[in-house]
């Protein structure tokens, strides 16, 4: 079974704008741990944020922020104004405790526009 | 720091024809190491990962295979290509439980 949705498939938005990627997420462990990658049209993920389940605490990193709540087993991502090298495929992930591997969304595409 | 490598970065085979994509990671010991495939605008699948040397897990049956004759020597083989085979495969390392940091892929086509 799925464990990361990524409902959206592809966002476009002109150079500025803020856009905002949504993740939920379904365990049943207590204790887990929720990431965020980037891929570039190089191809190459690059990792962006890993959250504790026991963290709660919003996340900023420069024009980057995370918002994770449990109750709503969310862990959005928002990108303030945007710019073109922000253009790629964003993936939520999962990690159960103990676990090893990683449960990937699907991914959602983003294109900014000049 | 950790960094790793993959090679080759593109590879053309025919059906039939064996395959072996070797993956290494440098600056750290021990780490867990996995094999995913991306098909062509889709997610990644993960296909094996290995917690040391000789351990090896497969998520998926398949055509492939994988090993780990070193501590940070990682290689995806087959005997016999199959069309379905492309595709976009990923090397990433990870110390235990926490995120997983990925190679630069080894883009794959079989004709």
């Amino acid at each position: 079974a799925q464990k990361v949705t990524q409902a959206q498939t592809e966002i476009s938005v002109v150079e500025k704008e803020d856009v905002t990627l949504d993740c939920v997420y379904e365990t049943r462990d207590t204790t887990y741990y929720l990431f965020w990658y980037k891929q570039p049209p190089s191809g190459e993920l690059v990792f962006l944020i890993r959250r504790n389940s026991f963290d709660e605490q919003n996340e900023i990193s420069g024009r980057y922020s995370w918002n994770f709540q449990k109750s709503t087993s969310s862990f959005n991502f928002t990108i303030t104004a945007s710019q073109v090298v922000d253009s790629a495929v964003y993936f939520c992930a999962l990690s159960e405790a103990y676990d090893y591997k990683l449960s990937f969304g699907a991914g959602t595409t983003v294109t900014v526009r000049a | 720091s950790q960094t790793i490598h993959q090679w080759p970065a593109t590879l053309v085979q025919p059906v039939g024809s064996p395959l072996s994509l070797e993956c290494t990671v440098e600056g750290t010991s021990n780490p867990n190491l996995y094999w995913y495939r991306q098909a062509a605008g889709r997610g990644l699948q993960l296909l094996f990962y290995s917690v040391g040397i000789g351990q090896i897990s497969s998520e998926v049956p398949q055509n492939l295979s994988a090993s780990r004759p070193q501590d940070r020597q990682f290689i995806l083989s087959s005997k016999k290509l199959l069309l379905s085979d492309s595709g976009f495969y990923l090397c990433a390392w990870s110390s235990r439980v926490y995120e997983q940091f990925f190679g630069p892929g080894t883009r794959l086509t079989v004709l």
